[in-house]
This record gives C-alpha cells, structure tokens and sequence, in this order.
C-alpha cells in the first residue's frame, strides 16, 4: 500500500526567511506523481507544485521549489522569502499513473510570524 | 476559484439524520473524487466517480454513498449519521480518470452533527 508521511505537525518561520517541509512516502511503482498542496484558512486546497517522478530536475514555481529524492522515497517543500499568506497547511499528496485518486500525508501547520 | 462548487458551505444536522451533499466539477473535468477531512483522519480518500460510473472506492463506509448523474455533476449521500462523520467534506474534479494532473478543490462542505 502507497502511504505518504509528513513528520512536522507544525512549523513555524519569521517572514522573508526559509523553511523546509519534509516528506516522504512509500510505494512499488516506478512511475508517479507527487505534489504539495496549500490549505489556507479559507480551507480551499490549492495546489503549489508538482513533480513528475521520472524527471530528475527539481520542480520550482517562483518562491516554491521541491528536493526530490526518488531513491530515498524523500519531497520536500522549500518556502523562500516566507510571506505572511504562506501561513496554511501543507499536504504533501502522491499518485500513481495507474489511478486518479490522490494519497495524502497528515500535514504539516506552517505559520510566517511577522 | 477553482471552478468546482460545492454546496452547501455549512450543515449541521442531528444523528441519525440523512443528508446530501453535491459537486459540481469544473467544466469539461470528467472525473470527480470525494474527499473526508477530520482532524483524526487527515484526508481520506472515499470515492471517484468518471463519466458516470465508479472508477476507484476508498474508505467509504457502507452508510455513505455517491453518484455522478449524466450532467456529470455529483451527489454524495450520508446516512444514519453519527458523531464521529463530522468532518469538511471535499469534492475534487479532473479531466480523465487516469490522467497525471492535479485534482481541482472545492471549498468543501463543513458537516457537523449534533
């Protein structure tokens, strides 16, 4: 079975500094899908980035960028330049190509303290 | 906004009750998925629906059950409901029901029963 585990319940960051959310997660496949989605207090999930396991370079969307360790089953999230609306929870969430459905860790709280 | 809606925001009902709960998935998204979210649980996945019929069944407990009408939006039914099945509810919606992209979020439906 897929399981996806997130070890930090809470985190916490002075703005504009970084931080680092872990991830990790456990499968058989080859080919998959991992992602990190941002939960606001609002409670809308919203996705932040996404990294094809068959790619080697790590995925980065501006502030947001991932270290992908495919052979220690490790995706973290780094948070550059933290910002007062990064603070939500962060779900770090798995697919295989042979399903829809996503697994997701338990979360990780993150509050930017001004 | 994620172009999914899911009505209604708020529910509170009493045990024993039966409600519904419905999806609207994001135009031309053929797949739609049900979410749990408590505070024990995390997110569980419950059930996917694609074009129709049931592609994949999650922890779904026997008193809950799902449907995606031809108009491809969803309904998901609780019954006998008890303390414990308070939780946000969400409904997810993709393209296909294998594809590799990310699953579009509605802001869920917060269920409390009393």
């Amino acid at each position: 079975a897929q399981t996806v585990t997130q070890s930090q319940p809470e985190m916490s960051v002075q703005e504009a500094e970084t931080v680092t959310l872990s991830c990790t997660y456990d499968t058989s496949e080859n080919n998959y899908y991992l992602f990190w989605y941002k939960q606001p207090p609002s409670r809308q999930m919203i996705l932040v980035i996404r990294q094809e396991a068959y790619k080697q370079q790590n995925a980065t969307e501006n502030r947001f960028s991932v270290n992908f360790q495919k052979a220690a089953k490790s995706f973290s999230l780094k948070i550059s330049d933290s910002q007062l609306g990064d603070t939500a929870m962060y779900f770090c969430a798995f697919k295989t190509s042979n399903t829809g459905k996503l697994i997701f860790g338990q979360g990780t709280t993150l509050q930017v303290k001004p | 906004d994620s172009g999914v809606t899911q009505t209604p925001k708020h529910l509170i009902t009493a045990t024993g009750q039966r409600v519904t709960l419905r999806c609207s998935p994001r135009s031309g998204d053929l797949s739609v998925y049900w979410y749990q979210q408590s505070l024990d649980q995390g997110l569980q996945f419950l059930i996917q629906y694609y074009n129709g019929e049931e592609r994949a069944k999650g922890n779904i407990l026997e008193r809950f059950s799902a449907q995606q009408f031809p108009d491809l939006h969803s309904e998901l039914n609780l019954s006998s409901l008890e303390l414990g099945d308070s939780a946000l509810y969400f409904c997810a919606s993709s393209v296909g029901g294998l594809d590799t992209g990310e699953l579009f979020f509605g802001e869920g439906s917060r269920l409390t029963v009393l």
